[in-house]
């Protein structure tokens, strides 16, 4: 049973270049959730995406976007990088209408802004 | 205020005793409730969820909740070295919201 998979791992980008990330929800799962987690801080909620429709979004700027496709998967964008958007990004899939709603989150992608 | 709150610790406890996590949280209505382990460089792994009173047992692992008073714990028998990590506690406000609210994290440290 495939977990959720994001990529690249690791991800070294210039400030004010763009970015893409990638993530693919645990099988079954229907919805993608994305999570920015800064050093010694938890995850902090940046949006959901089900039936590829964001359907909530965090305390995020409008440089942060991203796309669900027909298959699950999704991707997260951040425009005009800053220093500040250096963190681990966190995707988390869950199964919309599940008894439980538990989340589980693939193994991230570390974005060092420079 | 925070929504959700954790002592960062570090809580130190000694190889095969229990360990206490603890969690409070704001008042909302049917929440739901997670805890979750993560190593240093890794991603979190979901432990426990729990979403009624009481407690939920999975192996060493207990989880309590507690809606009265506003807090969830993780209890953890026979803590080994391989459970030093920071475990966060994480909750689901089920009405009208689909965003997990995590709390800050508590870096246990269990010492051989």
């Amino acid at each position: 049973d495939a977990g959720v998979t994001q990529s690249p791992t690791h991800l070294i980008k210039t400030r004010g270049q763009q970015v893409t990330l990638r993530c693919s929800p645990k099988s079954g799962h229907d919805t993608v959730s994305w999570y920015q987690q800064a050093l010694g801080q938890g995850p902090q909620f940046i949006f959901q995406y089900y039936e590829e429709e964001e359907r909530q979004r965090g305390n995020f700027p409008d440089r942060f976007s991203g796309h669900q496709f027909p298959n699950y998967s999704s991707e997260l964008n951040v425009n005009a990088l800053l220093l500040g958007d250096s963190a681990l990004y966190l995707c988390a899939s869950s199964l919309e209408g599940a008894k439980n709603t538990e989340a589980f989150f693939g193994q991230g992608t570390r974005l060092t802004v420079v | 205020q925070k929504e959700v709150e954790q002592n960062s610790g570090p809580l130190s406890v000694p190889e095969g005793a229990i360990a206490s996590l603890n969690c409070t949280y704001s008042d909302r209505v049917s929440q739901s409730f997670f805890w979750y382990r993560q190593y240093s460089g890794k991603s979190p792994e979901l432990i426990m969820s729990i979403y009624s009173n009481g407690d939920k047992e999975d192996g060493r692992f207990t989880a309590q909740l507690n809606k009265a008073s506003q807090y969830v714990s993780l209890l953890i028998r026979d803590s080994q070295p391989s459970d030093s990590a920071t475990y966060l506690c994480a909750v689901k406000w089920d009405s009208g919201t689909y965003k997990y609210i995590f709390g800050t994290g508590t870096r246990l440290k269990v010492l051989a």
